[in-house]
């Protein structure tokens, strides 16, 4: 119930495509949905997060999609560039807790080649 | 501001050491949590704390011991270092979003 299932593990795209990471959770009582972004050699950031009160949610090349009935969300990266090559997470949460008790997900290594 | 501090970068123990990973914050945050990442593991909580005083356990807290005597500081420590506690661990902390530190590489050999 509380796992953050991720996939795929790794992903190479040609530069300018799309990169497509998908999460499924289980926990029904999970209401924040953030995606980190780490480089190597660096803690993991926040790069994009949605509520579960709407199905999309974009930020420049950077879009969440939702699906409550399913209970899946994914990161959609449009015109992908060589600098967006990192580990991508997903995680989840109830968001009425604390907000780092996150359950992530176990990474997606993105590889954008030129 | 420098967010979120963590030392060592770098460690190497031998089994059955004990040491201290230091963690510090200057963005007043009450939340204050110690993850580890382990390749293609995600990553998973050992301990957090809501507030000075007060700790509590994450996923992962065997063979680790916290306190939090400031709203600053949270170290984390190892006792009788094992190969399992190899790994990246990172200090976060939070208000709203979660800010992580850069990470200790600790190796236990």
């Amino acid at each position: 119930q509380q796992q953050v299932k991720q996939s795929p593990q790794s992903l190479i795209v040609q530069k300018g495509g799309i990169s497509i990471i998908n999460c499924a959770y289980e926990n029904t009582a999970f209401d924040y949905f953030p995606w980190y972004q780490q480089f190597p050699g660096k803690g993991p950031a926040l790069l994009i997060a949605i509520r579960p009160d709407v199905s999309e949610k974009k930020e420049g090349r950077f879009t969440i999609s939702f699906n409550k009935s399913a209970k899946q969300f994914s990161l959609h990266i449009m015109d992908s560039q060589p600098g967006d090559s990192a580990t991508y997470f997903c995680a989840a949460n109830n968001y009425g807790g604390s907000q780092g008790n996150l359950i992530f997900g176990k990474g997606t290594k993105l590889s954008v080649k030129p | 501001n420098a967010g979120v501090t963590q030392t060592p970068k770098f460690r190497i123990l031998k089994i059955g050491q004990s040491m201290t990973l230091q963690c510090t914050q200057d963005m007043n945050h009450n939340y204050m949590y110690w993850y580890r990442q382990d390749p293609g593991m995600g990553l998973k909580l050992i301990y957090y704390s809501v507030g000075a005083g007060i700790t509590d356990k994450g996923e992962v807290p065997n063979g680790y011991n916290v306190s939090r005597s400031t709203t600053e500081d949270f170290p984390l420590r190892l006792e009788l270092a094992a190969p399992s506690q190899t790994s990246v661990y990172f200090c976060a902390s939070s208000y709203r979003e979660l800010f992580f530190g850069e990470g200790s590489r600790l190796t236990v050999l």
